[in-house]
């Protein structure tokens, strides 16, 4: 199953709203996780089950979406999110990640 | 609290081999799928392999498969992630993890460099 992600970047201003999203190449149900990488730090789990928020990760980031279309929210754009947040297909082995989309301030 | 301790990177010449390993502790290791993953310069993150708890079953991304072998010794508590015929392509930071994001679990080893270089 491939995942397509977009977009490869974007530049907000701290208070935005940044929409992220993943197609899958077939339906995949809700089988879909978010993650954020800061530099030199490990992979962060935000979202899974494409919907459901991870214990401890702030309520400004929400998921939606099902099937071959999801989308990643961030409602209010903080300084600390700035990073490269990626989607992750856990439907089926291999699992694959989307290409990434690294998120910058104005 | 969970600990993964990833190992054995560095620099190794292309068509060379490598063997990571990830020491883990803090959980039932053996309860758990565990998984590898890598980040490699300029590109993103990168699924590449795992292990059903028990040994039983492997399953690895295409760009990998044929090449890397993905092991765990339970008695030991130890991943481990055997490469070779490595290519300059596989130059990343690779991360040893216990994840199921379907059941909210997200643990990370601090990542081991692997470089591929002549």
């Amino acid at each position: 199953i491939q995942v397509t992600q977009s977009p490869s970047s974007l530049s907000a201003s701290i208070g935005d709203r940044v929409t992220i999203t993943c197609r899958a190449s077939q339906d995949i149900g809700n089988d879909l996780a978010w993650y954020q990488q800061r530099p030199g730090k490990a992979p962060k789990l935000l979202i899974y089950s494409a919907s459901s928020l991870q214990s401890g990760v702030p309520s400004r980031f929400s998921g939606s979406g099902s099937g071959t279309d999801f989308t990643l929210t961030i409602s209010s754009l903080q300084p600390e999110d700035s990073a490269t947040y990626y989607c992750l297909q856990d439907y089926n082995y291999p699992q694959m990640f989307g290409q990434g989309t690294k998120v910058e301030f104005k | 609290e969970v600990q993964l301790l990833e190992s054995g990177g560095g620099l190794v010449q292309p068509g060379g081999s490598l063997r990571l390993s990830c020491a883990a502790s803090g959980f039932t290791f053996s309860a758990y799928a565990m998984t590898w993953v890598r980040l490699s310069p300029g590109k993103g993150l990168e699924w590449v392999a795992v292990v059903t708890g028990g040994g039983e079953s492997t399953y690895y991304a295409h760009s990998v498969k044929g090449r890397f072998t993905i092991s765990r010794d339970n008695s030991k508590n130890t991943l481990y992630l055997q490469m070779n015929s490595l290519r300059a392509e596989d130059t990343a930071v690779y991360y040893c993890a216990n994840i199921s994001p379907g059941d909210s679990v997200d643990y990370w080893g601090q990542g081991s460099l692997l470089t591929v270089s002549s």
